[in-house]
């Protein structure tokens, strides 16, 4: 099992749709979570923190759930310009001494004009 | 601007030839890392500097080796390139707080040298 698991996708939206995306993470332990967008051929760029009481920036809101092990992305009224891979990034501890970040392969959106 | 750098954006090499890529940063992160990014894959961190310790991934291949001179910089050499290492190589920085049970912040990475290996 992968430590961080998404669905690839790829999602094909209109624009102006909702669209969520999950992600499932194996360990425990994990102490952060982010959401990254990465643009095709471009590095990864931070999208937003997920912290446990959920937090909401414009149009996208991200969620943790610490009992099932899951983090979600909600992205309303989705733009064309939201088209990109979204990886989700935990962070964990290893052994009492190294964290480390794992990433997740990453859902690809497509916004459909 | 504070900002990750990464030199050069495109390098091509021969099998074989040793090549170096640099990465310089203004943000003053004491953690440095290196990552490998091949198409429609997650990155994969190949090491990270925790101020001045190295840490290797137990699966990094011995054919890849870092330096890090000074806190701003930090450089990724690949002795005897292979046509299975061509990729894009990232290379991030973060604050880290303590060296045990450190918590790492966000992950602040630059815009990535695209190896291509002849």
């Amino acid at each position: 099992r992968k430590e961080v698991e998404q669905d690839p996708g790829p999602f094909n939206v209109p624009e102006g749709a909702t669209v969520a995306f999950n992600c499932t993470y194996s360990n425990s332990a994990s102490q952060s979570f982010f959401w990254y967008r990465q643009d095709c051929r471009k590095e990864p760029k931070l999208l937003m923190s997920v912290y446990s009481s959920g937090n909401e920036d414009g149009r996208f809101t991200a969620q943790l759930n610490r009992a099932s092990q899951y983090i979600s992305l909600l992205i309303r009224d989705s733009k064309l310009s939201d088209s990109a891979t979204y990886l989700c990034v935990v962070n964990t501890l290893y052994g009492g001494a190294t964290n480390k970040l794992i990433f997740g392969t990453g859902t690809l959106l497509a916004v459909q004009p | 601007d504070a900002m990750v750098i990464q030199n050069p954006r495109y390098q091509v090499t021969q099998f074989g030839k040793p090549v170096t890529l640099s990465c310089s940063q203004t943000l003053n992160h004491n953690v440095m890392y290196w990552y490998q990014q091949k198409s429609s894959q997650a990155p994969k961190l190949l090491f990270h500097y925790y101020d001045k310790d190295f840490n290797n991934e137990a699966d990094t291949p011995d054919n890849f080796q870092s330096r890090r001179p000074n806190t701003s910089f930090c450089f990724l050499d690949i002795r005897s390139p292979g046509l299975g290492d061509a990729a894009m190589y990232l290379c991030a920085t973060s604050m880290g707080i303590g060296k045990q049970g450190a918590k790492l912040y966000e992950q602040f990475f630059g815009p990535g040298t695209r190896l291509t290996v002849l």
